[in-house]
């Protein structure tokens, strides 16, 4: 079984372009959270998404910023005209549809993004 | 809002050391609480968790308990080894609400051991 998948591992776009972040979550998995660390600090949570739907993106900046879970195929996590201060790792997160496993987060390697 | 409050780091050991984390926690509901581990170049994976007052979460020679009455939830380890350099993340998730399985996280503790 395999986990989280995302890709590319390593992502480096030049001010103003757009980045493109996949997640794959793991099989079974309809929940599924993206997070940001920024260098030294901890995980900020950004969106939570169920397939078609964002439940909560309360931690998503307000422009620039979006995502979205299509019925068929892997989230996506979409920063358009990107600056430096976007350059993080972005970790993507599964977790169960229901009942107390829903709590256990299955987490991916992570997208590091390096903006120029 | 739930926040975490983890111990500065970084902490060096040496190897069979005892170790503790601390981590204090402010939330408004009854939540969970977790450790989590990150090795480089890596995600994150659940160390540990308690989901209620009193319970004792352990796994790998880590525990921690959930302490309601001073609302903490510190890491502790006997013997570290070498293998246990990384970085741990302190927790919480807040069972209530439409957010699911959302967590919030502490700043991160890195953890360095020496032959």
């Amino acid at each position: 079984n395999a986990g989280v998948m995302q890709n590319p591992r390593h992502l480096v776009r030049r001010r103003g372009q757009e980045a493109r972040l996949r997640c794959s979550p793991m099989k079974g998995h309809s929940h599924v959270y993206w997070y940001r660390q920024l260098p030294e600090e901890g995980l900020k949570f950004m969106v939570y998404l169920q397939k078609e739907n964002i439940i909560d993106e309360s931690g998503m900046p307000k422009e620039r910023f979006s995502a979205e879970f299509p019925k068929e195929g892997p989230s996506i996590l979409r920063i358009q005209q990107v600056v430096r201060g976007d350059s993080a790792a972005y970790f993507c997160a599964s977790s169960p549809p229901s009942g107390t496993t829903r709590e256990k987060l299955f987490f991916g390697s992570g997208t590091q993004l390096s903006v120029l | 809002g739930d926040s975490v409050t983890q111990m500065e780091g970084p902490v060096t050991l040496s190897e069979e050391a005892f170790l503790t984390i601390n981590c204090t926690y402010t939330a408004t509901g009854y939540p969970s609480l977790f450790w989590y581990v990150q090795y480089p170049g890596e995600g994150l994976q659940l160390l540990l968790k308690a989901t209620k007052a009193d319970d004792k979460g352990s796994n790998k020679g880590f525990e921690a308990t959930y302490r309601k009455e001073t609302t903490s939830f510190h890491l502790e380890k006997g013997s570290v080894q070498v293998s246990d350099s990384a970085v741990y993340f302190c927790a919480l998730s807040d069972r209530g609400g439409s957010s699911g399985s959302r967590l919030t996280f502490g700043e991160g503790t890195q953890l360095t051991v020496n032959p």
